[in-house]
């Protein structure tokens, strides 16, 4: 069965210091990972896309298909980057069904 | 225009009401959703669009009802809702049902009396 697993609820973390969100899939195909993010109050973004490899506002992520992970990276956490972070895997099914982990609420503390 | 614009933001409305909910994109985008979102929880899927027409039903109860009357527009008609319904209802779009990144709206927030 498809699924995404964030296995944090809550990472709390100081200003400055390194983060990793946590995501593994359970999928068969070739996955298409996304991060999504949630703002207090805003909308839903969209932070990465595992085939473009950029890197936005400070954040990588790498696909790591041996270990089935897509975990999130940033070297130097700001206070700005509190909000909840949504892992997606897009099925190749041509369905646009999404895949939702149950998200990490990531607080960063001054 | 990059944005999903949702109408109206809040919304409270009594178990006997009728209402819809509207969502609009001019990025050409040719696949809608509907999603139901609750506090601290992800996004469930509802509806999928497809060049208008319905492609997905997630097996929605039929007090919810979706329409699609352009290709940048949708709406959900709500009628005889249930407390259960209170959510954030977002709506996204995407080029194509393919790989693309879904654009999501701000959302409406329902809550039933």
């Amino acid at each position: 069965a498809q699924r995404v697993t964030q296995p944090e609820k809550l990472l709390s973390v100081f200003k400055g210091a390194p983060v990793e969100l946590k995501c593994n899939y359970s999928y068969s195909g070739s996955p298409e990972l996304f991060w999504y993010v949630q703002y207090s109050r805003q909308r839903l973004q969209l932070l990465l896309r595992h085939i473009s490899r950029e890197s936005i506002k400070g954040f990588t992520a790498d696909l790591n298909k041996g270990e089935t992970s897509f975990h999130l990276k940033k070297p130097f956490a700001q206070e700005e980057d509190s909000a909840m972070y949504y892992c997606a895997l897009n099925l190749a099914s041509n369905t646009g069904k999404l895949i939702f982990g149950q998200g990490t609420t990531l607080q960063v503390k001054p | 225009d990059t944005e999903v614009t949702q109408t109206p933001k809040h919304l409270v409305m009594g178990m006997t009401n009728k209402k819809s909910l509207k969502c609009e994109q001019h990025m050409g985008h040719r696949a809608m959703y509907w999603y139901k979102q609750k506090a601290k929880k992800p996004p469930e899927l509802m509806f999928v669009y497809s060049y208008e027409k319905l492609s997905i039903n997630e097996s929605v109860p039929s007090r919810f009802s979706p329409e699609c009357p352009n290709s940048s527009l949708l709406n959900l008609h709500l009628h005889a809702l249930q407390p259960e319904d209170s959510a954030l209802y977002l709506c996204a779009s995407s080029q194509g049902l393919g790989r693309q990144p879904q654009h999501f709206g701000d959302g409406t927030r329902l809550s039933i009396l």
